[in-house]
């Protein structure tokens, strides 16, 4: 079965920039998507189709993709941001995730 | 504005059917834009795609739980619902009804809106 592979944790220093990475064999011929998800809280859209950002996502999350890898960039991190990150790909008609980051802003 | 509310029973015991459903409001439930997902999380695990209920009665489910899933739209309601058969404490989980948004035919669909999650123990 199709695998999307996260490092388990990032942590990052308010005001800095952070790095979620994602990768899978398909990335490079298919779309990425990052969730945000905290504690009690519906997850959140963060970034969808690799790059674009939903409305009333903060300027500062972006999304690139190289390869076989996505990545999700954080720029001028706030504690706010301290979340679990999901990245997530279409294998034909089933969604398939990657087993999550947890970002720590120390 | 769009929400989705999951309810259900919070303890199933082994080898019964867990039932859920996943109320919709601010948004048509019955558009060809958008599909209805169930997905899960086990606790200290990534998220897990259930499956999902489409179009007039079309439905796609996770190769790993296809035999023991039923996904059905009520759309008198604006319900979504979710039928586990044979439940082991493996599906004890935080279960998410999401709405998915339809990109085009070339793909690029994504989940917009999801729901608070309702915990779902499988115990005796």
């Amino acid at each position: 079965s199709y695998e999307l592979t996260q490092p388990p944790s990032v942590s990052v220093s308010p005001g800095q920039t952070a790095s979620i990475s994602c990768s899978g064999d398909k990335l490079g011929n298919t779309f990425a998507y990052w969730y945000q998800l905290k504690p009690g809280q519906s997850p959140v859209l963060v970034i969808y189709q690799d790059t674009k950002r939903p409305s009333g996502i903060p300027e500062r999350f972006s999304g690139s993709t190289s390869g076989n890898t996505a990545t999700l960039t954080i720029s001028g991190t706030q504690a706010i941001d301290e979340a679990d990150y999901s990245c997530q790909a279409w294998d034909s008609s089933t969604a398939v995730f990657g087993g999550g980051t947890k970002l720590t802003v120390l | 504005q769009v929400q989705l509310q999951e309810s259900g029973p919070g303890l199933v015991k082994p080898s019964q059917t867990l039932s859920l459903t996943c109320t919709v409001s601010g948004a048509s439930i019955d558009s060809y834009s958008y599909y209805w997902n169930w997905i899960r999380q086990p606790a200290g695990k990534g998220l897990e795609w259930i499956g999902r209920f489409y179009g007039s009665g079309s439905t796609n489910y996770n190769p790993s739980l296809k035999s023991r899933v039923t996904i059905s739209l009520d759309t008198s309601k604006k319900q979504l619902s979710l039928k586990l058969s044979s439940v082991t404490a493996a599906d004890t989980a935080v279960y998410y009804c999401a709405r998915e948004a339809v990109a085009g035919k070339t793909g690029g669909n994504y989940f917009d809106y999801w729901g608070q999650g309702t915990l779902v123990t499988v115990s005796s």
